[in-house]
């Protein structure tokens, strides 16, 4: 089992929204993060603090948390968005929490 | 720029210690706020985070292996170092160390492959 909850796979169309949720005890309460990752490369950070983009990344990536979920949500998907997901928040000991990460396939 | 990268073994026989060493260049390891974790990634599996080292040198660990790890700073050379000891084949996986100012990692290191067989 995985810190945070998450679907492991999600389909979309090219040009069609995607969206990826992220389930946790509370989740609300506390910034959930998103990072995406592509084959042989490091994790990237796209979302940090529920909503905010990093410079560089494009603004079809958005993201948002509220109750338990945290969601983050690809406007307009392109191929090149072809990667796996995950979330990332902490919890109240300090600890470091990660979805299960969400694969994500542009068909 | 900041680069982080990871240097160890790249094969542990099992019940061996592992040391993973993350380097940190572009930016000192004084800077207030600043904050490494160590990640791991078993092949095609999700991230699972280890150990994180604040800024004023606190450590925390992820619950299940905190009798296995030992995370360090030292700060002149620049490194954060991971011990994990007794290793098993489980543990076979690709080691990250990333860096915070906040709760995010906005700067990740390549990874580094390490094996654990006989």
């Amino acid at each position: 089992s995985y810190d945070l909850t998450q679907p492991p796979s999600v389909s979309v169309s090219p040009g069609q929204t995607a969206t990826i949720t992220c389930s946790g005890d509370k989740l609300g309460d506390k910034f959930t993060h998103w990072y995406q990752q592509k084959p042989t490369q490091s994790p990237l950070l796209i979302i940090y603090q529920d909503d905010k983009r990093p410079s560089g990344i494009p603004e079809r990536f958005s993201g948002s948390n509220s109750g338990d979920t945290a969601t983050l949500t690809i406007s307009g998907t392109q191929t090149v968005d072809e990667a796996d997901y995950f979330c990332q928040s902490w919890d109240s000991s300090a600890a470091v929490l990660f979805g299960g990460g969400t694969k994500l396939t542009v068909l | 720029q900041v680069t982080l990268k990871e240097s160890g073994p790249v094969l542990v026989k099992p019940t061996e210690t592992l040391t993973q060493t993350c380097t940190v260049s572009g930016v000192s390891l004084d800077n207030a706020g600043l904050g490494v974790s160590w990640i791991r990634q078993p092949p095609g599996k999700a991230l699972e985070w280890l150990a994180h080292i604040f800024s004023n040198d606190e450590q925390s660990y992820r619950k299940s292996l905190k009798s296995r790890l030992t995370i360090s700073r030292d700060r002149s050379r620049s490194q954060v170092v991971l011990t994990m000891t007794n290793m098993d084949p489980v543990d076979t996986a690709t080691y990250y160390c990333a860096q915070t100012y906040s709760d995010y990692f906005d700067s990740w290191g390549q990874g580094a492959l390490v094996t654990v067989s006989s």
